[in-house]
């Protein structure tokens, strides 16, 4: 079975410019959760999606958005980049609920220079 | 002030020992996790808990659901345990997580 696909592994922008990161759930997930890890902040939620719709979402100003497609492939972008961006961008997949075990993936390392 | 508490921050430990890593909450939960993040980033989720006692392998996850406090034991310390582990709780009011700030392990030959 399938894992839990992120793509890219790793990439570089500029400040301003804006990216899309992509995951793959593993199959038969409907719930994707995106999460934002800095050394500073560590480990941040960012939003979940779930059957398409945005279920839940964190402390992250609107520059950072995503969403969902009707086989549970989810993507982020953040727009405007800021230096303070760089950080590995993690997904995680899950049959439904908090209650559900989640699996996440490797991640996306992004750099802002 | 944090949702989520991690001790100790970093802890070293000779090949073989015991290790207890402690995790307290203030939210209300659903479930709370252990993650396990090596080196270069990849997370693999360890346990998922809501009650009681998990095992697997050398690995024990408990909680106390009345005092919110969770601890994570490893049995018999390898060097391969090495890595950052991870708290992290899901809310019992619309599926928030909030993460703890980690604990850094390193096991000794």
């Amino acid at each position: 079975k399938a894992g839990v696909t992120q793509t890219p592994r790793y990439l570089i922008k500029t400040r301003g410019q804006q990216v899309t990161l992509s995951c793959s759930p593993i199959s038969g997930h409907r719930s994707v959760s995106w999460y934002q890890q800095t050394p500073g902040q560590g480990l941040q939620f960012l939003f979940e999606y779930f059957s398409e719709t945005q279920r839940n979402k964190g402390n992250f100003p609107g520059r950072f958005s995503g969403r969902q497609f009707s086989n549970s492939r989810s993507e982020m972008n953040v727009s405007t980049l800021e230096l303070g961006d760089s950080a590995l961008y993690l997904c995680a997949s899950s049959e439904g609920t908090a209650n559900y075990g989640y699996t996440f993936g490797s991640g996306t390392r992004l750099t802002v220079v | 002030k944090n949702e989520v508490e991690q001790s100790p921050q970093n802890l070293t430990a000779q090949e073989g020992e015991f290790i207890t890593i402690n995790c307290s909450y203030s939210v209300g939960i659903s479930a709370l996790h252990w993650l396990q993040q090596h080196p270069g980033g990849g997370i693999v989720s360890l346990f998922m808990l809501s009650s009681g006692k998990k095992k697997h392998g050398r690995l024990i996850a408990t909680i106390n659901i009345q005092e919110k406090h969770s601890s994570l034991h490893i049995t018999a310390s390898h060097p391969r345990d090495s890595a950052v582990y991870i708290c992290a709780v899901g809310t019992n009011t619309g599926n928030q997580f909030y993460f703890g700030t980690g604990t850094s392990l390193t096991v000794i030959p």
